[in-house]
């Protein structure tokens, strides 16, 4: 059972706003996450850091449009007001006892 | 604003080794908490952790990949180091170095693209 799952796509349409999921696999509910963008053929960029509690910290210059709220096992990325260049792929990213870093699958994410 | 850089050979051969520095500008490597990283992403897949380093020399070693790499850092020179030995074409990958602080990625280079193929 992977540590992160998530969605392997999503799509919504320009304007509106999206909720991307990633859930962390049973025994971790309480692991802080970073989400992370990547825009085609670019390297990935650092949007926020996502707490258990829905407390989030972003990034420098990351969009207002973005933020992060968690429930349970499932820590949460929302894109409002979405605009064409937030279509990429959003990973997630924790760490393990041994201190081992863990990314999720990556859900890839199509602005219509 | 931190930058780092990301340089080496953009194509080995099957069976050698691959070598990679990262260089660390706006900052010093040996300051602070973080663990100086890198991270592959092979062709149209996800992202995978090759391992992280202490400016004291300290590592963590992805377990996959452990017994064919090791990382280095020089801090007269503010860089960090890859050494993947004995490679294969499933080596091929865009190879990312990152900071870690000090458990989760904030800063990313801009990726080299490295191709094992003779």
């Amino acid at each position: 059972q992977p540590v992160l799952t998530q969605s392997s796509s999503a799509s919504a349409s320009l304007g509106s706003s999206v909720k991307l999921t990633c859930t962390l696999s049973s025994g971790r509910t309480n692991y802080i996450i970073a989400w992370h963008q990547q825009q085609p053929g670019r390297a990935p960029q650092y949007l926020m850091k996502l707490e258990s509690s829905g407390r989030y910290t972003k990034g420098n210059g990351v969009p207002d449009r973005f933020s992060g709220s968690s429930s349970g096992a499932d820590r949460y990325l929302t894109i409002s007001n979405l605009q064409s260049e937030d279509e990429a792929d959003y990973y997630c990213e924790t760490w393990d006892s041994n201190f081992y870093s863990l990314f999720g699958g990556g859900t890839k994410l199509t602005v219509l | 604003q931190l930058e780092l850089q990301e340089s080496g050979p953009g194509q080995v051969k099957p069976s050698e080794t691959l070598s990679l520095t990262c260089t660390v500008s706006g900052d010093s490597i040996s300051s602070g908490v973080y663990y100086w990283s890198w991270i592959r992403q092979p062709p149209g897949k996800g992202l995978e952790w090759i391992g992280s380093i202490y400016y004291s020399g300290i590592t963590y070693y992805n377990p996959s990949l452990k017994s064919r790499l090791t990382i280095s850092v020089d801090m007269s020179k503010n860089q960090f180091s890859l050494k993947l030995s004995s490679v294969t074409a499933a080596d091929t990958a865009v190879y990312y170095c990152a900071r870690r602080n000090p458990t989760l990625f904030d800063y990313w280079g801009q990726g080299t693209l490295v191709t094992v193929s003779s």
